[in-house]
């Protein structure tokens, strides 16, 4: 079955930097693939999402790519807020409206 | 955000208790889902209901009973759950023709004595 990675578990950066989290997958067959965004005891909410017939998208300070070759996306969020601090989540289609999800990525953004 | 509610949002219970979580979706969408959410590991899928029929249970123990009375309300019935079942229950829901955009529910945490 289909199987997804996710890097890095955690993430530290300054406020204002740039943070990427990227996730590799295993069937080449997934052709849908969102990000979600958990807040601390709050629920997981899609934040960007991407198809596989689009290299890239932008939604403000965040972006997401694709490289269907390499079989991997990644997930790019500019000048950092504290508010960006939360654990991302990626996902992959695999199969009738299933969602395969990454491990999660817990990122902190210092102030 | 009321689009998915669930209840109840904390619920503990013995290992010999029965209970239900119950989920809602207002959103006119046709799939809901059941996920588990352990710490420190992927979102699990459990269950799916497409228009009320189930189309898949990922080899989730029998001791978890779904039930999907309609498109709009999901039920999670538990007994005899173990203390490794202890985790964040999550429903979530979406719509017909984009069935891969979900949107979840708050969860039940869950806590097995």
């Amino acid at each position: 079955g289909e199987n997804v990675e996710q890097h890095p578990s955690t993430l530290s950066v300054q406020e204002g930097d740039s943070a990427v989290i990227k996730c590799t997958y295993s069937d080449s067959a997934s052709n849908y693939f969102p990000w979600y965004k958990q807040e601390l005891g709050k629920r997981p909410q899609l934040i960007i999402d991407i198809r596989s017939n689009v290299g890239e998208k932008k939604d403000q300070r965040i972006a997401v790519t694709l490289n269907k070759t390499a079989k991997h996306f990644s997930l790019h969020i500019t000048e950092t807020q504290p508010e960006d601090s939360a654990v991302y989540f990626c996902a992959v289609s695999g199969g009738y409206n299933k969602l395969i999800f990454g491990a999660g990525t817990r990122l902190a953004v210092h102030p | 955000e009321t689009g998915v509610t669930q209840t109840p949002r904390h619920l503990v219970m013995g290992m010999t208790n029965k209970k239900s979580l119950k989920c809602e979706q207002h959103l006119g969408h046709n799939a809901m889902y059941w996920y588990k959410q352990s710490a420190k590991k992927p979102l699990e899928l459990m269950f799916v209901y497409n228009f009320k029929e189930q189309t898949e249970n990922n080899s989730v123990p029998s001791r978890f009973s779904p039930e999907c009375p309609n498109s709009s309300h999901l039920f999670l019935h538990l007994h005899t759950l173990q203390p490794e079942d202890s985790a964040l229950y999550l429903c979530a829901s979406s719509p017909r023709d984009r069935g891969y955009e979900q949107y979840f529910g708050p969860g039940t945490r869950l806590t097995v004595t």
